[in-house]
């Protein structure tokens, strides 16, 4: 099953714009995590949040978490091509180990 | 200082035959989960290991297996291949704490025909 889904499942944008993609998930969390994924390849942790915060930055990413709305956003500002990727939001399920992830946004950036 | 490094990069199988995947963790890492990706899906986790012993699994059948070193290095053995275990394999490192975020290698890539 997953805890996670993202929204939209692809999105287009030019170089220069900004990117936001959603995350809802189903269960209360500990954190939530997003990846990136180039062409089917391995995952690049991108950023943690823990439940506690309520938004975070790194570079040019701003995530934020809602824990009410059961919901988490990530904004790429400034898209650059190198930016097309695939992104997926993970959540550790209770006190387990192992990470859920959605099913990702299909990101493409047109130079 | 060295990431997780996966092996092989692609492997193409026949179905009924069995596949040894391997995965060296990042430097100072000691636990080592594995997960399937099929196209265009998340990545499914499958089973961690720590201290040499599968600490949690998902759901995957008994075909799936997996074995750690003392080394922390590990192996995910599948067996009687279907066609249905096509996928990428992703290993990811991390300590020993839940929670803590996971460190991917570059994954396998296994096709059964």
């Amino acid at each position: 099953s997953q805890q996670g889904e993202e929204d939209p499942q692809a999105l287009s944008i030019q170089e220069g714009e900004n990117a936001t993609m959603n995350c809802s998930y189903k269960t209360s969390i500990n954190n939530l995590q997003w990846y990136r994924q180039n062409s089917g390849r391995g995952l690049v942790h991108l950023i943690l949040i823990r439940s506690n915060e309520r938004e975070k930055h790194s570079g040019r990413l701003r995530v934020t978490l809602d824990t009410s709305k059961k919901s988490s956003s990530l904004l790429i500002t400034a898209s650059r091509a190198a930016d097309t990727a695939s992104y997926f939001c993970a959540t550790p399920m209770d006190s387990s180990y192992k990470l859920i992830f959605g099913s990702g946004t299909r990101l493409l950036v047109r130079p | 200082d060295a990431g997780v490094t996966q092996s092989p990069t692609h492997l193409i199988k026949t179905r009924g035959q069995q596949v040894t995947l391997r995965c060296s963790p990042k430097s100072g890492h000691d636990t080592v989960s594995w997960y399937q990706q099929a196209l265009g899906q998340g990545p499914q986790f499958i089973f961690q290991y720590y201290e040499e012993e599968e600490r949690q699994r998902g759901n995957f059948p008994d075909r799936f297996s997996g074995h750690q070193f003392p080394n922390y290095s590990s192996e995910l053995n599948v067996n009687a291949l279907l066609l249905g275990d096509s996928a990428l394999y992703l290993c990811a490192s991390s300590s020993r704490f839940p929670y803590n975020e996971q460190f991917f290698g570059p994954g396998t890539r296994l096709t059964v025909l």
